[in-house]
């Protein structure tokens, strides 16, 4: 089965401190793509990361850093130094590599982060 | 690059009418667009894909004679919720496949029934 899983369903933490949003996936698939998307509350989805199965290099992208395991299966999501503007909803997402390339999205987390 | 323009933003309409959505792809040609609804505090629910030119694909669950998509064009894909109730209510998301960033969304259109 082809599955996303965010099991933290909302967290809350006091700004400027660290922040880990976990993505576990299942596929049989050995080429796949992972996604990560942040949904504020205007509704629209802002592309974040995108990671290929044959590239486990952490990377980091100013405050954000993205730890991909797949031993584990995992492809985990840390924000340093939380800002209250990074309150939202985070999406993790696998794509299919079917004909059409749909994505599987997790759950999601919703992160508030309070002043 | 790779922009899809979703209008309406935000619609209200009466139950039992029809209210059309539109996605344009503005600066590359979208051979695949999928639909999706999302209810309050959810994920994204896939509805259908669509393939220019062909008949969409729908999930299963999701009533294609209510949620009518066509993409005629490469660069415009519509989706039309007809006889609308207050069910139908939603947040309704397109995307487009797009070569290197792998994804691409309309901003989203808030479709209240009343």
């Amino acid at each position: 089965a082809q599955k996303v899983t965010q099991a933290q369903t909302e967290i809350s933490v006091v700004e400027k401190e660290d922040v880990t949003l976990d993505c576990v996936y299942e596929t049989r698939d050995t080429t796949y793509y992972l996604f990560w998307y942040k949904q504020p509350p205007s509704g629209e989805l802002v592309f974040l990361i995108r990671r290929n199965s044959f590239d486990e290099q952490n990377e980091i992208s100013g405050r954000y850093s993205w730890n991909f395991q797949k031993s584990t299966s995992s492809f985990n999501f840390t924000i340093t130094a939380s800002q209250v503007v990074d309150s939202a909803v985070y999406f993790c997402a696998l794509n299919l590599m079917d004909s059409n390339y749909q994505l599987i999205w997790g759950a999601g987390t919703k992160l508030i982060i309070k002043p | 690059g790779a922009v899809v323009s979703q209008h309406p933003s935000w619609v209200i309409c009466k139950s039992g009418t029809s209210v059309k959505i539109e996605c344009r792809s503005l600066d590359f040609q979208a051979t695949t667009m999928f639909w999706y609804r999302q209810f309050p505090k959810q994920s994204l629910m896939l509805m259908a894909t669509s393939n220019e030119g062909s008949k969409a694909t729908y999930e299963q669950g999701v009533e294609k004679d209510k949620f009518l998509i066509n993409h005629a064009s490469l660069t415009l894909s519509t989706l039309t919720v007809t006889s609308a109730h207050p069910e139908d209510s939603s947040f309704y998301i397109c995307s487009a496949r797009v070569e290197y960033y792998g994804y691409t969304f309309g901003s989203g259109t808030r479709l209240t029934v009343v």
